[in-house]
């Protein structure tokens, strides 16, 4: 019973390093979305998809990059890593529903720090 | 614009006493609420959510929630508090905009339980 799977937990990195950010999920759902979680400043939203090759950006997506080749997979990409993108990293995922009344799994995070 | 308000950042309990979390939302049209709990190193959690009908709704671990639209207000509430409800709690809106699903959250409740 998997869910959303991210990987990994923990990173470092140094500043200007690249990195991708996994996310699986095994329940078919079309929704998946990045956010970023930053102290006393609940979730804000990187990137979503809903559905294999469209994406779109949320409300922070300067600095990252993603993609969808498929319905399971939707990787978050850090090309050059800033002091300013550590953060603890979500993804979720949710099926559509008739309108936005689904609730969304998440992931267990990623603890992402810049150094 | 859709936003989400929770005023308490941090909320101190004693074991056993009763709890109520706040939590604001502005939105248009219809709401779809939900509540998620976030423990230490963990993704959010579905409580519980609202979609239409009884305005009182009842969740996981205890918890319900009541939809105020009068007030625009859907406060989390548990009758005896235990230890292991500390946490962090975020309330959330599901808002379709365009026929794109996005989530808003607020920024957060956390609770500390006194034994």
């Amino acid at each position: 019973n998997a869910g959303v799977t991210q990987t990994p937990k923990f990173r470092i990195l140094k500043i200007g390093q690249s990195m991708t950010l996994q996310c699986t999920q095994d329940m078919n759902h079309n929704y998946m979305y990045w956010y970023r979680q930053d102290p006393g400043m609940g979730l804000k939203l990187i990137y979503y998809s809903v559905g294999a090759g469209i994406t779109d950006k949320g409300e922070v997506p300067n600095g990252y990059n993603v993609s969808r080749s498929t319905t399971e997979d939707f990787p978050l990409r850090l090309e050059l890593a800033a002091p300013s993108q550590t953060s603890v990293y979500f993804c979720a995922s949710s099926s559509p529903g008739r309108y936005s009344n689904q609730p969304q799994h998440f992931g267990d995070g990623t603890r992402l720090s810049i150094l | 614009a859709q936003s989400v308000t929770q005023p308490d950042i941090h909320i101190t309990v004693s074991e056993g006493a009763s709890l109520e979390l706040r939590c604001n939302y502005s939105y248009g049209a219809t709401p779809y609420l939900f509540w998620y709990v976030q423990s230490p190193g963990q993704g959010l959690q579905l409580l519980l959510k609202y979609f239409s009908g009884d305005t009182l709704v009842q969740g996981i671990k205890g918890f319900e929630a009541e939809f105020k639209r009068s007030q625009s207000s859907f406060n989390l509430r548990k009758p005896s508090v235990h230890w292991s409800d500390a946490a962090e709690y975020f309330c959330a809106v599901g808002a379709s905009t365009s026929g794109t699903y996005k989530y808003i959250f607020g920024t957060g409740t956390r609770l500390k339980v006194l034994a």
